[in-house]
């Protein structure tokens, strides 16, 4: 299983853009890049998840580079809302029903 | 947009007790899974479930922890005789059948706060 590190907290402000960069060096081919993002008293909430190159959704962006050993989740014009606990997962693409393994994720608080 | 709902949202329980935690999966989900989260630590695996069988399970479901798909829609998680540690944050959570390329994602539920005294 592929280790993760990210930065344990991010501060920001109203309307700026967030990156958050996660390392995964040890990172097997089948292996996909899942991001999720968890608000106090919530379970986690699936945000992107990507292979390689770039993926864009209507919440984020996922940039992974082409060796694929670190991802970066971008947020573009953050708000008070997007204040949470953001986390990068790396797992098995092959086969349905994985178990999702957490670390302990980037806690990002926007200011206003 | 479908969603995971767990109830009750708090249950407060006296050690040794058996408590049960429910949920309701999205309808066309085949994988159900359980996690627990202690306050302010990660979010942990508990067990994972698929065609009414345990798929894989943690160290830490034990034999105190059990796992039932009663009926069509409801998925439980039965802890038999409670201790303090138990006290957490469970999750539910279902994801669909895959598509034969990556994987789908897991949705969760808001959870359980459980509580033991």
């Amino acid at each position: 299983l592929a280790k993760t590190t990210q930065p344990i907290s991010m501060d920001s402000y109203e309307g700026q853009e967030v990156n958050i960069t996660c390392s995964h060096n040890n990172i097997a081919t089948n292996d996909y890049i899942t991001w999720y993002q968890q608000f106090p008293s919530q379970g986690p909430r699936f945000i992107i998840q990507g292979y390689k190159t770039k993926v864009t959704n209507e919440v984020a962006s996922l940039f992974i580079p082409a060796d694929r050993k670190s991802s970066t989740l971008s947020l573009p014009r953050v708000s008070l809302s997007d204040t949470a606990v953001y986390y990068c997962l790396v797992g098995d693409g092959r086969a349905a029903g994985n178990k999702l393994t957490f670390g302990g994720g980037t806690r990002v608080l926007v200011k206003p | 947009e479908p969603e995971v709902t767990q109830t009750p949202s708090h249950q407060v329980t006296q050690m040794g007790q058996e408590v049960i935690l429910r949920c309701v999966p999205i309808s066309n989900h085949l994988y159900f899974y359980w996690y627990r989260q202690i306050l302010g630590q990660k979010v942990e695996f508990l067990v994972s479930f698929y065609n009414n069988e345990i798929s894989e399970k943690s160290e830490i479901f034990d034999d105190q922890f059990s796992v039932e798909r009663p009926d069509g829609s409801n998925f439980t998680l039965k802890i038999r005789s409670t201790k303090l540690e138990d006290s957490a944050m469970y999750f539910c959570a279902s994801s669909p059948p895959g598509t034969g390329g990556w994987e789908q994602p897991q949705h969760f539920g808001d959870g359980t706060r459980l509580s033991i005294l």
